[in-house]
């Protein structure tokens, strides 16, 4: 298995709402990300987790709040969006920082 | 800072070469990497190439690397439809699990 699988691959929230996106992978890869990305824009980090801890927080918001239940499994738990926040969330993972990133097909969020 | 910088469009006819060219500052780089991007699309990986090598030939996907400029170009032979997307040059420097991107070359196929 090659591959990084997000869920869902669309989202409709309201402001209000609390909804989570999820991201797996079975390659062995000890680091795994969050991206977020508009359109026609690089992606920009969020998160970083390191075997299972998290080892860098690029100043996002608590209203994005991530978890790492396992070495194959990432979250990203969304409370009180705004809709700025409408953007492709990325989840990726890495064996180490030499290889480059494996991406998912990304979660196309919208909040209204 | 760290920079990396790419012209946003480049348009070639079918059958033609293209070259995407990636201009970065930061000369303690350590690997070099391009991703493809479609519409609607997540980030596809397609080569990386070390700091130390001057060129990576992969199929159709050829590397160059110029240290001393500081310039990283990706030449894709007999362009496809198939190649129409986003390209982003990003770089990883020591050992930091960030990476600094570009922002992306519009490859646009003429038939």
């Amino acid at each position: 298995d090659t591959e990084v699988t997000q869920t869902p691959k669309h989202l409709v929230m309201g402001m209000t709402n609390k909804k989570s996106l999820k991201c797996e992978q079975h390659m062995g890869h000890r680091a795994m990300y969050w991206y977020k990305q508009k359109a026609k824009k690089p992606p920009e980090l969020m998160f970083v987790y390191s075997y299972e801890k998290l080892s860098i927080n690029e100043s996002v918001p608590s209203r994005f709040s991530p978890e790492c239940p396992n070495s194959s499994l990432l979250n990203l738990h969304l409370h009180a969006l705004q809709p700025e926040d409408s953007a492709l969330y990325l989840c990726a993972s890495s064996q180490d920082t030499s290889y480059g990133y494996t991406f998912g097909s990304g979660t196309r969020l919208t909040v209204v | 800072g760290e920079d990396v910088e790419q012209s946003l469009f480049l348009s070639v006819r079918e059958g033609d070469s293209s070259v995407i060219n990636c201009t970065y500052t930061d000369s303690s780089s350590t690997y070099l990497y391009w991703y493809k991007q479609e519409p609607g699309a997540g980030l596809q990986l397609l080569t990386y190439i070390f700091s130390n090598m001057d060129m990576k030939q992969d199929q159709r996907l050829t590397v160059l690397l110029n240290k001393k400029d500081k310039h990283l170009s990706l030449r894709i032979a007999d362009t496809q439809t198939g190649d129409s997307a986003i390209y982003f040059c990003a770089e990883s420097i020591r050992s930091n699990y960030q990476l600094i991107w570009g922002a992306g070359t519009k490859l646009i196929i003429k038939p």
